[in-house]
């Protein structure tokens, strides 16, 4: 089922290393978000974009970055200054921001 | 501060039994509500929404103002229930931000 793809599945990085996560939509969806979920803790938001070219930051952004240079796509770089990266992370869209959001199938990031 | 809170973090029942999921929210303003569920090797995915006061899937959960709560519940759990749920929040200023509670494991049992 298409609609939004997360790659690579898994994702593995050595410390130190920047490393970007793709987020993609085929829905024609304004909006678009960024999650991390760690067990016990839920989903916290890193960042969002409501329309392209612009986003903000959600509330775990430090470590992170972001760009929304087209529609279709919002990547997510995970930077070395991320003390913590290992996690599970997932990207969501909808329509606008008081529509359904519909997630993507996840990247688990591993840093050793 | 917005904060969504799910007491139990597994909730086990048999099949056929009554199911309630708790949630309870801190919010100041008028909250939209809503349950996501992930069922095993699938997609986090909208369960239901206080606002549209739809049954899904048997499911409905009633917003409680005063007790600041928007427990789900079901009345004769089944199997294909078992899954994670997790109650989220609306944040402020319309971005469209979700706050989410840390997620109840629904465990039915045969």
């Amino acid at each position: 089922d298409g609609g939004i793809t997360q790659s690579p599945k898994y994702l593995f990085r050595k410390e130190g290393q920047n490393v970007t996560l793709s987020c993609e939509q085929n829905l024609n969806h304004d909006a678009m978000y960024w999650y991390r979920q760690d067990p016990g803790q839920g989903l916290r938001l890193i960042y969002y974009s409501q329309i392209v070219n612009d986003f903000q930051k959600g509330d775990i952004a430090e470590g992170y970055s972001v760009s929304r240079e087209k529609k279709e796509s919002f990547p997510l770089t995970v930077t070395s200054a991320q003390k913590n990266p290992t996690a599970f992370y997932l990207c969501a869209s909808s329509i606008n921001r008081d529509y359904e959001q519909y997630f993507g199938p996840g990247t688990r990031l591993t840093v050793t | 501060a917005q904060r969504v809170t799910q007491p139990e973090k597994l909730l086990s029942v048999f099949k056929g039994a009554p199911v309630e999921l708790k949630c309870n929210y801190s919010y100041s303003g008028s909250p939209e509500l809503f349950w996501y569920v992930q069922y095993s090797r699938q997609r986090l995915q909208l369960l239901l929404r206080h606002i549209s006061r739809e049954s899904i899937k048997g499911f409905t959960a009633d917003l409680n103002k005063g007790e600041t709560s928007f427990h789900l519940k079901k009345p004769f759990a089944q199997e294909e229930d078992s899954a994670m749920y997790y109650c989220a929040l609306s944040g402020s200023s319309n971005t469209g931000k979700l706050i989410f509670g840390q997620g109840t494991t629904l465990q039915v049992k045969p």
